[in-house]
């Protein structure tokens, strides 16, 4: 059965600081994997999906991601944190529909 | 363009009482799917319609139902509330069913927040 496991509930990182959150996944094919985020009270906002190829992928509002197959991660990184970037991240496996998402990690950006 | 649309923004309904969840999906796409994220959690898939039939559903007691109309519109259904369903009810609509894809991306709604007291 496929999963999503996001180890770290809460992050708290300095402006500028660099961030990585951590996705592990458990999927019997070659996994469709994609990061959220998510605002208090809205909805969910694509940031970066991996279909195939380029192990490295890149997304909106300076972040990306490398699918590490050997270790079924899928870690979100981004250089330099912006204040704006606080919010609740998801990482999230499978097919459309049947979309099976992690628990999320919550990011708090200090001044 | 619009996006994925849901109404209404919030609900608060009462224990044993039934509640209907709306949602348009972007237009072209013939796949809706519905999403319940609890306070804390990650979203729980409940349904999926395509070309108005059930395509998929998650683990979700008979209470729960839906339905998807000519337009590709569809409501969520909810009998007999219960107060742990208060949660974020989030719509995603893509073009197809099956694999996601850069051809089939699913786009969420900002959710129906539904209070149960």
């Amino acid at each position: 059965a496929q999963s999503v496991t996001q180890p770290d509930i809460h992050i708290t990182v300095s402006e500028g600081a660099s961030l990585e959150l951590r996705c592990n996944y458990s999927y019997g094919a070659t996994p469709y994997l994609f990061w959220y985020v998510q605002s208090p009270g809205q909805g969910l906002q694509l940031l970066l999906k991996y279909f195939s190829g380029d192990t490295l992928v890149q997304g909106i509002k300076g972040f990306e991601a490398e699918f590490k197959r050997s270790q079924s991660s899928f870690n979100l990184r981004k250089p330099s944190v912006h204040w704006s970037d606080a919010a609740e991240y998801f990482c999230a496996v499978g097919a459309v529909g049947d979309m099976r998402f992690g628990a999320g990690t919550r990011l708090t950006v200090k001044p | 363009d619009a996006g994925v649309t849901q109404s209404p923004t919030h609900l608060i309904k009462t224990r044993g009482q039934h509640v209907t969840l709306r949602c348009s999906p972007i237009s072209g796409h013939k796949s809706v799917s519905w999403y319940q994220q609890v306070l804390g959690q990650g979203p729980q898939f409940i349904f999926q319609y395509y070309e108005k039939e059930e395509r998929g559903r998650g683990n979700f007691p008979d209470r729960f139902s839906a339905r998807q109309f000519p337009n590709y519109s569809s409501e969520l259904n909810v009998n007999a509330l219960l107060l742990g369903d208060s949660a974020l009810y989030l719509c995603a609509s893509s073009l197809a069913r099956g694999r996601a894809s850069s051809y089939n991306e699913q786009f969420f709604g900002p959710g129906t927040r539904l209070t149960v007291l």
